[in-house]
């Protein structure tokens, strides 16, 4: 089975500053991707990063990247700079290639970002 | 690129009426779109996947007789929510995936969702 943990129900981080969401998984598969969204308060999904299993280097995205601990089983999201526009619920999801790699998505991080 | 539509975007409905919720791959095709619902202040729950000219496969505790799903081509899916009922109103959102393989093949792009709401 797989599993997926985001323990921090809210986070704030002050304008400008940078932010961690925290994000653990839990497979045995050895062929798996993890990905964040962004969900704002509008209901859409927006994708923000991917990082494969096998990737060597953490995957980057303009202001985002993706902190990964293969052995750790963590994938963080780094936002750096934050923006007003940044407020919004947050969830890592994970996919498996023993899985149709169909993604299971975590509880999320609601952030707020303060001016 | 990888645009995903639902329509509509909001429905309110009486109880014991059927509505249908359309969700459609723009500029790509979709051999696969999935289905979610989300509760308030809650994660995405997948409730099934549809492929193309096929029936669709249903999460454990989702009734298929209820929610009907039909993808009959490579860029429509519908959810249908027969006999709906208050414990039905909830935010339902569609993904596709594209046909390509690859890291691509493993991406989902998601539609706006549709806020069902049953009086």
């Amino acid at each position: 089975a797989q599993k997926i943990t985001q323990t921090q129900p809210g986070m704030f981080v002050q304008e400008k500053e940078a932010v961690t969401l925290d994000c653990t998984y839990d497979t045995s598969d050895p062929s798996y991707g993890l990905f964040w969204y962004k969900q704002p308060s509008s209901g859409e999904m927006i994708f923000l990063i991917y990082q494969g299993s096998y990737d060597q280097q953490n995957a980057t995205e303009g202001r985002y990247s993706l902190n990964f601990q293969k052995a750790r089983k963590s994938a963080n999201l780094v936002i750096s700079a934050s923006q007003l526009g940044d407020s919004a619920m947050y969830f890592c999801a994970m996919s498996l290639s023993g899985g149709s790699y169909i993604p299971t998505f975590g509880r999320g991080t609601s952030l707020i970002v303060h001016p | 690129g990888a645009v995903v539509s639902q329509h509509p975007s909001r429905v309110i409905c009486k109880s014991g009426t059927s509505v249908k919720i359309e969700c459609r791959s723009l500029d790509f095709q979709a051999t696969t779109m999935f289905w979610y619902r989300q509760f308030p202040k809650q994660s995405l729950m997948l409730m099934a996947t549809s492929n193309e000219g096929s029936k669709a496969t249903y999460e454990q505790g989702v009734e298929k007789d209820k929610f009907l799903i039909n993808h009959a081509s490579l860029t429509l899916s519908t959810l249908t929510v027969t006999s709906a009922h208050p414990e039905d109103s909830s935010f339902y959102i569609c993904s596709a995936r594209e046909a390509s393989g690859g890291r691509r093949g493993r991406e989902q792009y998601f539609g706006p969702g549709t806020r069902l709401t049953v009086t």
